[in-house]
């Protein structure tokens, strides 16, 4: 049972154009949102996160939306650069059963983005 | 990242052997947790530790155990290795809960 979900395997843009990446969680219990970027043969990295108390969080070109009434995520790249090119995972977490949260994070199956010059 | 090393980075190994990776930080960090990586999958998670000598079980802990004796150190052991268990390991440090995690680099296993 997939509780974090990316269905677009793939993303192709145009430099200079927004990217939209998409993700659907389906446990309520969820109230952390992440995104990481990863590069061929290296690990994931850290790219921006939101609480769900909000649902707007920007850093820079990258902003992600939550919408918890539909259990979804974005993240919007503005501008994109052919640096950008990347595998991007939308993760993640929330309290156990106990209310208590050890920061395990749930992933989706990623999204191959490729900028185009 | 320099804070965090994972050894060995590639392994091929030969099925029923014992199979040990090692994942090492610097950063002092009391969370770490071990993923795989396979296609269509995402990541996901096989063991945690909150604190030496405090583990628990992930998504994914069938036919792995996992240990740490000391903060800096969180070691992953596949008992008898299956061609099932062939993937890229990430380990991953955490100062907090609930916040960004730093990978190390992975290891590519291969199960022969």
């Amino acid at each position: 049972d997939q509780q974090v979900k990316q269905n677009s395997p793939s993303l192709s843009v145009q430099e200079g154009r927004i990217s939209i990446l998409n993700c659907d969680y389906t446990n309520s219990m969820f109230d952390y949102f992440l995104w990481y970027k990863k590069y061929p043969a290296e690990g994931p990295t850290f790219l921006i996160s939101i609480s769900s108390i909000k649902d707007k969080n920007e850093d820079g070109r990258f902003t992600v939306f939550l919408n918890k009434s539909a259990k979804h995520l974005s993240l919007h790249i503005v501008p994109s650069q052919p640096g950008d090119s990347a595998v991007y995972f939308c993760a993640a977490s929330g309290v156990d059963a106990g209310g208590t949260s050890y920061g395990k994070l749930t992933f989706g199956q990623g999204t191959i983005l490729t900028v185009h010059p | 990242d320099a804070g965090i090393t994972q050894s060995p980075r590639h392994k091929v190994t030969e099925t029923g052997t014992p199979v040990t990776l090692r994942c090492h930080q610097t950063e002092n960090h009391r969370y770490m947790y071990w993923y795989r990586q396979d296609p269509g999958h995402g990541l996901r998670l096989i063991h945690y530790s909150y604190g030496v000598k405090d583990t628990d079980k992930g998504e994914v802990s069938d036919g792995y155990s996992v240990s740490r004796s000391k903060t800096e150190d969180f070691l992953l052991t596949l008992e008898s290795a299956t061609s099932s268990q062939t993937s890229v390991y990430f380990c991953a440090i955490s100062r907090l809960a609930n916040y960004g995690y730093t990978f190390g680099s992975g290891t590519r296993l291969t199960v022969v």
